[in-house]
């Protein structure tokens, strides 16, 4: 049993259409993550929020918005993607993100997104 | 350029093999931390090595962060099917928010 939940678990949608995924953490952590991993690439950090606010934004495209509303949602916004979007898009936390980045990252099991 | 490097990227072998799999860097990590992901699934984290020299054992894996903290590898003794799975290495700055991640190894451990 996974402490961090993402929902939904696999999305298809067209590139004018508009969706969110959401990502949900009980484990008390203070940060949250968003990653982008595709076939043949590094896992690609795109965002970080600690304490609810944004403390990386990795030269992310504008057709994802994030949003934080507290310590245990994030969400990720999604608007006008391209198929080169399509990709597992996974979800973590850990306890804070004050720098002291040996901490363990606990990772949902991700929304696999498709863009036709 | 891949700041963190993994090797090899796929590995296929039999049951009761020995493996070793490597994550080598140019850059000095203050840490550097080892998941596995299964399919459908999120990685998870097996260990976390700190100090340059540092061996962990995790029943059969054992972890090794380079003497000068660029490099660690994973081996894996009398490899069983369930050890299939992705492998990561993912390396930390003093003071850094962020992880960076390896491409990843693919590890396929055959009956």
């Amino acid at each position: 049993e996974t402490g961090v939940t993402q929902t939904p678990r696999h999305l298809v949608m067209g590139m004018t259409n508009k969706k969110s995924l959401k990502c949900e953490q009980h484990l008390g952590h203070n940060a949250m993550y968003w990653y982008k991993q595709s076939a043949k690439k590094p896992l690609e950090l795109m965002f970080v929020y600690n304490f609810k606010e944004q403390t990386e934004n990795n030269s992310v495209p504008s057709r994802f918005s994030p949003e934080c509303p507290n310590s245990s949602h994030l969400f990720l916004h999604l608007h006008t993607l391209q198929p080169e979007d399509s990709a597992l898009y996974l979800c973590a936390s850990s306890r804070t993100g004050d720098g002291r980045s040996n901490q363990p990252q606990h990772f949902g099991d991700g929304t696999r997104l498709s863009i036709l | 350029t891949q700041l963190l490097e993994q090797s090899p990227q796929f590995l296929s072998i039999q049951e009761g093999e020995n493996l070793t799999v490597y994550c080598n860097s140019s850059s000095v990590f203050s840490s550097l931390q080892w998941y596995r992901q299964e399919p459908g699934e999120g990685p998870v984290l097996l260990v976390t090595v700190v100090t340059g020299g540092e061996v962990k054992k995790l029943k059969r894996l054992t972890f090794q962060f380079g003497d000068a903290r660029k490099d660690s590898s994973l081996h894996i003794t009398a490899a069983q099917p369930g050890d299939t799975g992705l492998y990561l290495c993912a390396g930390a700055w003093r003071g850094a928010q962020k992880l960076v991640f390896g491409q990843g190894t693919r590890l396929t451990i055959n009956p």
